[in-house]
């Protein structure tokens, strides 16, 4: 079992703001870290796969960034809406799965 | 259209009995899995199938055995429910198995034993 571990556990912000939050993994032996997007009454949506150390992935007001080396990931979310309002799930794969952190719980108040 | 579906969405069942979740995915997938959401909303992996061959089997009960007629099918099988066992299961896929593939996840299943 590989230790993945996110931060903050939940996150309040107002409609307009802009926040982050972050995921730490083991940085030996890396080979990707995954990030979901979970809705609640939905199930988990990728967001990312990140493979290198630098990466940066966007996919509209979201992107993410990766240090393989140090071992943690951000994910930033610019102008946040009430629909972006879910938990945000990191992954590390190890032997043929993922290990899923505890998630990050965002609400965005309108 | 749906890409990984799941059956029943609800499963209210009694101690004791057996019974089945179906999971089909229409992407062409070569890996499935089953994966628990437990009381603290974690997700836990049980199995994963690739190319109907099993290539992970955490340590769930055997009384939980995942079964896969084809690549597109894998169904979990539950004996002697317990009331512990009453949670949400999910199904997924991946294009193959290995750490840069996304899992594509279905609607989940909320089982419930009394």
């Amino acid at each position: 079992i590989l230790n993945v571990e996110q931060s903050p556990q939940s996150l309040h912000v107002q409609e307009g703001d802009s926040t982050n939050f972050t995921c730490s993994f083991p940085s030996s032996n890396f080979y990707a870290l995954h990030w979901y997007r979970w809705e609640t009454a939905k199930s988990p949506e990728a967001l990312f796969v990140m493979t290198l150390n630098g990466d940066e992935k966007k996919k509209g007001r979201i992107s993410a960034t990766l240090n393989t080396k140090e071992g943690y990931s951000y994910l930033y979310i610019k102008g946040s809406q009430p629909e972006d309002s879910a938990t945000y799930l990191c992954a590390f794969p190890g032997a043929n799965n993922l290990f899923f952190g505890t998630g990050t719980r965002l609400t965005v108040i309108p | 259209d749906t890409a990984v579906s799941q059956t029943p969405k609800y499963l209210v069942t009694q101690m004791g009995n057996d019974k089945s979740i179906k999971c089909e995915q229409n992407l062409g997938h070569d890996t499935m899995y089953w994966y628990k959401q437990d009381s603290k909303k974690f997700l836990k992996i049980m199995f994963s199938y690739n190319n109907k061959e099993l290539i992970i089997n955490e340590t769930v009960p055997n009384r939980f055995s995942p079964k896969s007629p084809d690549k597109a099918h894998l169904n979990l099988h539950i004996n002697s429910l317990e009331l512990g066992d009453s949670a949400v299961y999910f199904c997924a896929s991946s294009q193959r198995s290995g750490e840069i593939y996304e899992q594509y996840f279905g609607p989940g299943t909320r089982l419930t034993v009394t």
